[in-house]
This record gives C-alpha cells, structure tokens and sequence, in this order.
C-alpha cells in the first residue's frame, strides 16, 4: 500500500516552455500533497504544500506564478512549471499523506526537469 | 532555529552493523522520520518514531530520545543495496519535515 506515482518521470524542454508535473497517489487519498526540488548532492527543499480544494501555500522565495500548483482531488495534485529557463533544471519529487498530519509522507519516484 | 546533525558519510562493511546518530532542534516535536534514498531516486520511508525508546523492523531499528533531541538508526547484516543515503526528519510543531542532507552510507564487500 501507500503507492505515489509521478509523471513524467524525464522531461526535456527548451527554454520558455511550460512543463506540467502530474502526481497521483494510487492507493489511498491524499488529503495533504508535497512539492519538493532537489539539487544534486543537496537536501530535499520544500516548494510548497497542497490540500484538496484550496490553494498551496508556498515556502518563502518560491514564486507562485512560476510554480502552479493545482490539487484537484484526493488522488491528484499537479505541479506545472511556467516559462522554464535552465536555472529550473532538477529533481522534482511529490509526496502525499493522508487525513492525519502525523501520518507518514509518502514519496513519488520524482521527475527530472531538463531545460535547454 | 531548526537544524539537524548528521554524519556527512559512513562507510562500513557488508554483514556489519552501522549506526546512524541524529541530533536535532525543533520548534515544537511531533515525531521523527527515516528515509533512505537511493542516489537519484525519491526517498522511501523506513520507520516512524514518536515515543522514546525502540522500534525494530526486520534489519532496521530506529531510537528515539525526545529529552535528548537525538535519534539513531540501527541497520543490521548489511547489504550492498544498502548502499544509500540515509535522512533524519524530524516533525515540528506544524507538523512539517525539517530535513537535512543525510548520511551517505557506503558498504564494502
């Protein structure tokens, strides 16, 4: 149990272009979902926090018109990155738990985020 | 401030037993986290610990001290896929993961 998928799992896009993460958990609902980016060599860095139904709430220094996210049912939550440029170039991984805050935060197996 | 302490790296044998210690500080305390991460992979969840004392998982363990703000992760007849980093995560009083960078866990044959 307690499966988080994440697609794509590679992308590659130029510079400009709009990038549209999807993050599903397969097997239980997701009350709460998880954005992170990881740099290599580096600890994982919360973007930014989703409940079902209302909007994230963003980590200081993430820009919110840059990184949309969109937590549309239990079992969804989509992170797009808007008019991307190298500097956005990383590991993308989702997480999601359910109903209970201390309930255990499960990983999806991440996107890399390639832009030219 | 938030922070936790870990070994950078450890390295160890394969059949051995390793412990990896974690000290940290925390506004307010609602558990502590293991995950192991594989180098480019997302990290999987090991053990869950809210109370002081011992939780055993097959060849894990994980410790608990709240008083001392320190936890150890106990891995036992290592295994070359054990070859991983390993994060401590604490839980705040938001209950939101503070996380560091890990312990990079080596195993030799």
């Amino acid at each position: 149990g307690a499966v988080v998928s994440q697609h794509p799992s590679w992308v590659i896009c130029k510079s400009g272009t709009s990038v549209k993460i999807e993050c599903r958990s397969l097997d239980f609902q997701a009350t709460t979902m998880f954005w992170y980016r990881q740099f290599p060599k580096q600890s994982l860095m919360l973007m930014a926090t989703s409940n079902e139904g209302s909007k994230a709430t963003y980590e200081q220094g993430v820009e919110k018109d840059k990184f949309l996210i969109n937590h549309a049912s239990l079992t969804l939550s989509t992170l797009t990155v808007t008019s991307a440029h190298p500097e956005d170039s990383s590991f993308y991984i989702c997480s999601a738990r359910g109903r209970d805050a201390q309930e255990t935060q499960y990983f999806g197996p991440g996107t890399r985020l390639l832009v030219l | 401030g938030q922070n936790i302490d870990q070994p950078t790296e450890m390295t160890a044998t394969e059949g051995a037993i390793v412990q990896i210690n974690c000290t940290y500080q925390t506004s307010g305390f609602n558990g502590l986290f293991w995950y192991q991460q594989h180098a480019g992979e997302a990290p999987t969840f090991l053990s869950y610990n809210v109370l002081d004392g011992l939780e055993e998982k097959g060849r894990f363990s994980s410790f608990l001290s709240r008083s001392k703000g320190y936890s150890y992760l106990l891995l036992k007849e290592l295994q070359m896929k054990d070859s991983a980093s390993y994060l401590c995560a604490p839980m705040d009083s938001n209950y939101q993961l503070i996380w560091g960078a890990g312990t990079k866990l080596i195993i030799k044959p």
